[in-house]
């Protein structure tokens, strides 16, 4: 079991730059998720694949988000014209039956 | 609307002594429970779960308990040790058919364990 790996662990930008994120969930796992955490809150849910598919998004995901799962693999975070609200811990989880499993994250803070 | 709500945000214990963490819901949907911790720079851990059709697991020194008519949880911990010191998050699910929804976190309670 190598984990939930997340790419890059730390990302630092300039306001108005587009920055993209990528998730390697453990291998067998079908389901994935991104959830965003800002300082003194819980995990948010932001969308969730089941393979390719993208099967739920949240109002939290604007239209300067995107995100894909080519191959049902690995799936990749997308964030256009990044603004200083968007600074915060990206977390992606994958899940085949009743296990979430967390990667360590990625920090975005935009500058 | 915070449907899931941990109204502690910081816990102090010594060492050896019983920690309990709190956790209250609004969704009746909901019928699944975990908690989670979390160290700074690091995702949550899965640490126990329960389902709405019990009102306790164990897991070592890990306990939680469910009042589903109070829409109530709580993680007790016993006994605490210095490195359970971490943030922990209380999180909920509703069952789709025979799939396990999204997960709904609480804001976190602050475990500090001093020896």
């Amino acid at each position: 079991d190598t984990g939930v790996s997340q790419n890059p662990r730390h990302k630092i930008t300039k306001r108005g730059q587009n920055v993209t994120f990528r998730c390697d969930p453990i291998s067998e796992h079908n389901r994935l998720y991104w959830y965003r955490q800002t300082l003194g809150q819980g995990p948010e849910f932001l969308t969730y694949f089941q393979n390719e598919a993208q099967l739920e998004k949240s109002r939290l995901l604007s239209d300067r988000f995107s995100a894909e799962r080519p191959k049902g693999s690995f799936s990749t975070l997308e964030i256009q014209r990044t603004e200083q609200g968007d600074s915060a811990m990206y977390l992606c989880a994958s899940r085949r039956d009743y296990g979430y499993t967390f990667g360590s994250g990625t920090r975005l803070t935009v500058v | 609307d915070q449907q899931v709500k941990q109204n502690s945000p910081s816990l102090s214990v010594q060492e050896g002594r019983i920690s309990i963490l709190n956790c209250d819901y609004t969704n009746s949907m909901f019928d699944y429970f975990l908690w989670y911790k979390k160290y700074p720079a690091e995702g949550p851990t899965f640490l126990i779960s329960i389902s709405s059709i019990k009102d306790k697991n164990e897991d070592g020194r890990f306990t939680v308990f469910l009042n589903k008519s109070a829409k109530h949880l709580s993680l007790h911990i016993v006994p605490s040790q210095p490195g359970d010191s971490a943030v922990y998050f209380c999180a909920a699910s509703a069952y789709r058919g025979s799939t396990l929804g999204r997960l709904y976190f609480g804001r976190g309670t602050q475990l500090t364990v001093w020896p």
